[in-house]
């Protein structure tokens, strides 16, 4: 069974740091691209990054470039996202979602989620 | 950048009753046009992909049609677990990018 589970969330200040990570299993992870996409309080779902197989291509929405670092480690089956400099406005719950092998573009399976709250 | 516009924003239906949701893409699309549910709580999980595959396990009340910048996510006969979110989606290869219209939110009356 494939699964994808999200950890890392949590409570930070502005201007503050955090790790999110997603463990994926029930498929080979090293062969899929993977994404982030995010759900702030209220509003509609947003794509943030995208890591293909082997770490090759790496892309970020503008909101969360410059900001943010997406990586893949396949020998332990998992896929991070290091958040820097967090604004009260990447308050979200954050998704990690495998993008299907086929179907281009579409996310085939995705996680439960992390929240992640920047107040002070 | 295509930008992916949803209408309407809110849609209060009965149950037995046929929803019909919209999704205009500000330029052509490839037909990588994709559709996704997302209830209260939960992850969203992948109805209709290329416009109008359903997939693996969708009930057969979830059809998706269009082409070009026009495309439509219809659900048959409402249920009351159909009461979610719905979004489309697409892949930008210029710039790399996946976009999500604003969505719509179904409620069953």
């Amino acid at each position: 069974e494939v699964q994808v589970v999200e950890s890392g969330g949590g409570l930070v200040q502005p201007g503050g740091s955090l790790r999110l990570s997603c463990a994926a299993s029930g498929f080979t992870f090293s062969a899929y691209s993977m994404n982030w996409v995010r759900r702030a309080p209220g509003k509609g779902l947003e794509w943030i990054s995208y890591i293909s197989p082997s770490s090759t291509t790496i892309y970020y929405a503008d909101s969360v470039k410059g900001r943010f670092t997406i990586s893949r480690d396949d020998a332990k089956n998992s896929l991070y996202l290091q958040m820097s400099s967090l604004r009260d406005e990447d308050t979200a719950i954050y998704y990690c979602a495998r993008e299907d092998y086929d179907r281009i573009g579409s996310f085939d399976y995705w996680g439960q989620g992390s929240l992640v709250t920047v107040s002070s | 950048e295509t930008v992916l516009t949803q209408s309407p924003a809110t849609l209060s239906l009965s149950p037995g009753e046929r929803a019909t949701l919209s999704c205009r893409a500000s330029q052509g699309v490839n037909g990588h046009l994709h559709w996704y549910q997302q209830k209260a709580g939960q992850a969203p999980r992948l109805l209709i992909y290329d416009a109008s595959n359903r997939a693996s396990g969708i009930p057969a009340r979830f059809r998706g049609s269009g082409s070009g910048t026009d495309f439509t996510l219809t659900i048959s006969s409402l249920e009351p677990e159909d009461s979610a979110a719905y979004y489309c989606q697409l892949r930008s290869n210029w710039p790399p990018s996946w976009t999500f219209g604003q969505g719509t939110k179904v409620e069953i009356k």
